[in-house]
């Protein structure tokens, strides 16, 4: 099974970008990157997905090595609501997916 | 839509007993699946349905009973709950296979095992 690895922990000032990253290195062809994170005291919630190429969306942008090794999720301009455990997931065929312990992050006013 | 919605909110066993976690969804959704979360940890899959009459095991089934008799319901059978079943309990729901489907996540149940 493809996993993920990301850093315990990291913080950010408020305002200013942050950038989360992911390293799978297992990854085969056909596993899309998903990132969800997950507020305290809530079910997580989706952020953005992305196969090969960048991607940018309301909540974030994700950017994806070439050798699709890693990927960086990108919040642009990190505030007190973004405080939360980000969760990279590699998303097969069969709908599973497989969760690690995500990082935690901390935004400091 | 109400989403994902998950019944109770909080919940306190006695060893032994038994219980139903009730999950549902109004989006029409094909897939739905259960997670268990234990403190400082991430999701693991427990049972998961691809549709009405199709249920199969996640990476931690032991304990735990599914079935799906319609679209919307997706309950939770803990048949005899021990202490090591004390987590918190998320259902999801997504449309069908497909690698890029996201998934919505109801707002999950805290169960403790005495």
């Amino acid at each position: 099974d493809a996993k993920t690895t990301q850093p315990n922990s990291m913080e950010s000032n408020e305002e200013e970008p942050v950038h989360l990253p992911c390293n799978h290195s297992t990854i085969s062809g056909t596993d899309y990157i998903h990132w969800y994170r997950q507020l305290p005291s809530q079910g997580p919630e989706y952020v953005i997905h992305g196969l090969t190429s960048n991607v940018n969306n309301r909540m974030a942008s994700l950017a994806i090595a070439e050798d699709r090794k890693s990927s960086t999720l990108i919040l642009h301009r990190a505030t007190l609501r973004d405080a939360a455990v980000y969760y990279c997931i590699l998303r097969f065929t069969g709908n599973q997916f497989y969760f690690g312990t995500g990082t935690s992050l901390t935004v400091i006013p | 839509n109400a989403g994902v919605t998950q019944t109770p909110k909080f919940q306190v066993l006695k060893t032994g007993q038994s219980m139903t976690l009730q999950c549902a969804q109004d989006m029409n959704h094909e897939y739905m699946s259960w997670y268990r979360q234990d403190p400082g940890m991430g999701l693991r899959l427990i049972h998961y349905s691809v549709g009405a009459g199709i249920t199969d095991q996640g990476e931690v089934p032991n304990g735990y009973n599914v079935s799906r008799s319609t679209t919307e319901d997706f309950p939770l059978r803990l048949l005899s709950a021990a202490p090591s079943q004390t987590s918190v309990y998320f259902c999801a729901s997504s449309y069908p296979n497909s690698p890029y489907n996201e998934q919505f996540f109801g707002p999950g149940t805290r169960l403790t095992v005495l």
